[in-house]
Parts: C-alpha cells; sequence; structure tokens
C-alpha cells in the first residue's frame, strides 16, 4: 500500500516551458487535491476533484490545469511556467469531500528559471 | 502560537520534556481541526484530528485541546523525542458554499535538543 505516490520529485523548468506532476493514490479515495507549499505560507489549495469526472478551482489556480484520469489518477499541468511557480507541490487524497483527514504525497519541488 | 495566517517560526525543548505547540484559528463556523508533522523533506503526516464536539483528544505521546471559546486550538506531545523534530501545523476545515476547504497555518518547527 504505497499511499500518495507524486511524479516527479524534483523539476527545473525555464520560463515559459510547460509540464505536468503526476499523482496516484491507491486507497480508493474519492477526493484529491493539489496543494503548494510557500516560505512562511500555509499550504494552499490549487485546485481539487471531489470525486472520479469532476475538478474544481481552489484558492490560487491561476496558471494551473489539472485533469482527473480516474478515480486513481490527478494531474497537475503548468501550461507556460512563471517564476511565481516555483514551490514545492503536494497531491493529497481523502475518502471524501466531507470532513476527512488528507493524505498526502511526498511532494514535487519545482524551480522555474 | 501558530495562527492560521501568522507565523510562530520556532520551539526548542530538551529530550524528555513536553512539549506544547499552540494554534489560533479564525472561523468560529471550522468544525473540524487537524494536526500534521512535516519532516524536511517529506509530505505532511496526520497526527491527531479533533472535531468541533470535543475539547481533548488524545493519541499515542499526542494530546490535542479545542478550546472554541477563544478559538484556540493546541498540540501536546508528551516526552518529546529527537524524531519528533519537525514542522508541526495546524488545519482548520472551513464549510462555504463550495464544499469543505482545509485551510493550513504556517506550522511551528519543533528542534529537539538531545
Amino acid at each position: 500500500n504505497a499511499g500518495v505516490t507524486q511524479t516527479p520529485k524534483f523539476q527545473v523548468l525555464k520560463t515559459g516551458q510547460s509540464m505536468t506532476l503526476q499523482c496516484a493514490q491507491d486507497m480508493n479515495h474519492n477526493s484529491m487535491y493539489w496543494y503548494r507549499q510557500d516560505p512562511g505560507m500555509g499550504l494552499r489549495l490549487i485546485y481539487y476533484s471531489a470525486s472520479e469526472g469532476t475538478t474544481d478551482k481552489g484558492e490560487v489556480p491561476n496558471g494551473y490545469n489539472v485533469s482527473r484520469l480516474n478515480k486513481r489518477e490527478f494531474s497537475l499541468r503548468l501550461e507556460s511556467a512563471a517564476p511565481s511557480q516555483t514551490s514545492v507541490y503536494f497531491c493529497a487524497s481523502s475518502v471524501d469531500r466531507t470532513n476527512e483527514k488528507l493524505f498526502f504525497g511526498s511532494g514535487t519541488q519545482l524551480s522555474v528559471l | 502560537g501558530e495562527s492560521v495566517g501568522l507565523h510562530l517560526p520556532t520551539l526548542s525543548v530538551q529530550e524528555g520534556d513536553n512539549s506544547i505547540i499552540n494554534c489560533a484559528y479564525s472561523n468560529s463556523a471550522s468544525d473540524y481541526f487537524i494536526w500534521y508533522k512535516q519532516e524536511s523533506g517529506k509530505g505532511p503526516q496526520f497526527i491527531i484530528d479533533i472535531r468541533s464536539n470535543m475539547d481533548k483528544r488524545q493519541g499515542q505521546r499526542v494530546t490535542v485541546l479545542l478550546n472554541k471559546t477563544v478559538k484556540h486550538l493546541s498540540l501536546q506531545i508528551a516526552a518529546t523525542q529527537p524524531g519528533d523534530s519537525a514542522v508541526y501545523f495546524c488545519a482548520e476545515n472551513r464549510h462555504s458554499n463550495t464544499g469543505n476547504q482545509f485551510y493550513f497555518g504556517t506550522g511551528t518547527s519543533l528542534t529537539v535538543i538531545p
């Protein structure tokens, strides 16, 4: 039981490049999330998927897109990376969108030059 | 103490002592709270949670206290060990017309001195 798995662990991009962060969970959770973590700030929600087939914006969605490929997988795409998107990105999942605890992946450290 | 939105960076304790990490939240309608531990280079790890119909909840060496009157949450770690060194942050679950969403504090960095 791996929990939440994210790839890659590290990535360096040049401004304007695109990339996709992958996330998969094996806990049969309905809801999945993408957060970013910046120094001096709490985790901020980028996008979430309450259930397979649905996605919604979170607190900081600009510059990102997501795809809920199936129940297991939820990807985050940066179409044209900007230095402001340098951050650590975490994928998380929960049983559903009611009051349920989040399980996090180990993170992707992204630098945009 | 830590606040969802404010920052208290560090806490140092001697090994074997008890640690208390505090968190203030702002939304009186929040009804579910979680404490997470984050070690360097890793994702946040669930420690303990509490719902608003409780004042106290105990786990293994950890206790969470909730004071709804002053909107304050604390995490107590008994007999702190070197392996407890990490960043700890609280999260509150707020309701909105679009559903529930967790809001996270910035964290307190706990250092355990051997």
